[in-house]
């Protein structure tokens, strides 16, 4: 299984982009890395997913080297309500990967005005 | 389209004793997943449940268990009630394939006194 590792936090303000680093460097070629966003007294939510080089929906893009032993999940002009903690698991889709999935501790992202 | 659905939203049990929470899943998911989070930290994977069967299991004890139901709803069991068993339960659930692209219900805020 391989071990991520983030910044336990990051301070930013309103319209400013930010990135969140996050280091695995025993990936498996067969991992995926994928990030969840977590608000106070809810549940995780998925943000995004990616294999290699570059991955963008509408919340986010996610950024991977092309040795895969860290990635960046980047949030453009953030406000007020993207204030969460954000989550970095690495690890294979499908049920044979016989590992657990571990959430770490998290970064958690503070902006203000 | 109905999420992650969770019951009950709070409960107050007393130690030694034994709690049922249930999950229904999102439309179209056959995989739910359990997880215990204490304040302040991430979610810790309990195991997770496919065709009615436990495939994977975090380390937790024994009086943790589950079930999957033919409609793919999932209850987890908590035996012998400790104080150290308080906190937020999140049930999650995912395709088969795509295990790490998970939607997680709003959890059951478990209090133990």
């Amino acid at each position: 299984l391989a071990k991520t590792t983030q910044p336990i936090s990051m301070d930013s303000y309103e319209g400013q982009e930010v990135n969140i680093t996050c280091s695995h460097n025993n990936i498996a070629t067969n991992d995926y890395i994928t990030w969840y966003q977590q608000f106070p007294s809810q549940g995780p939510r998925f943000i995004i997913q990616g294999y290699k080089t570059k991955v963008t929906n509408e919340v986010a893009s996610l950024f991977i080297p092309a040795d895969r032993k860290s990635s960046t999940l980047s949030l453009p002009r953030v406000s007020l309500s993207d204030t969460a903690v954000y989550y970095c698991l690495v690890g294979a889709p499908g049920l044979q990967a016989g590992t657990a999935l571990i959430f770490g501790k998290g970064t958690t992202l503070s902006v203000s005005s | 389209d109905a999420g992650v659905t969770q019951s009950p939203t709070h409960l107050i049990k007393t130690r030694g004793q034994q709690v049922t929470l249930r999950c229904s899943p999102k439309s179209g998911h056959d995989t739910v997943s359990w997880y215990q989070q204490a304040l302040g930290q991430g979610p810790q994977f309990i195991f997770q449940y496919y065709e009615e069967e436990e495939r994977q299991r975090g380390n937790f004890p024994d009086r943790f268990s589950g079930h999957q139901f033919p409609n793919y709803s999932s209850e987890l069991n908590v035996n012998a009630l400790l104080l150290g068993d308080s906190a937020l339960y999140l049930c999650a659930s995912s395709l088969a394939g795509r295990r790490y692209e998970q939607y997680f219900g709003p959890g059951t805020r478990l209090t133990v006194t």
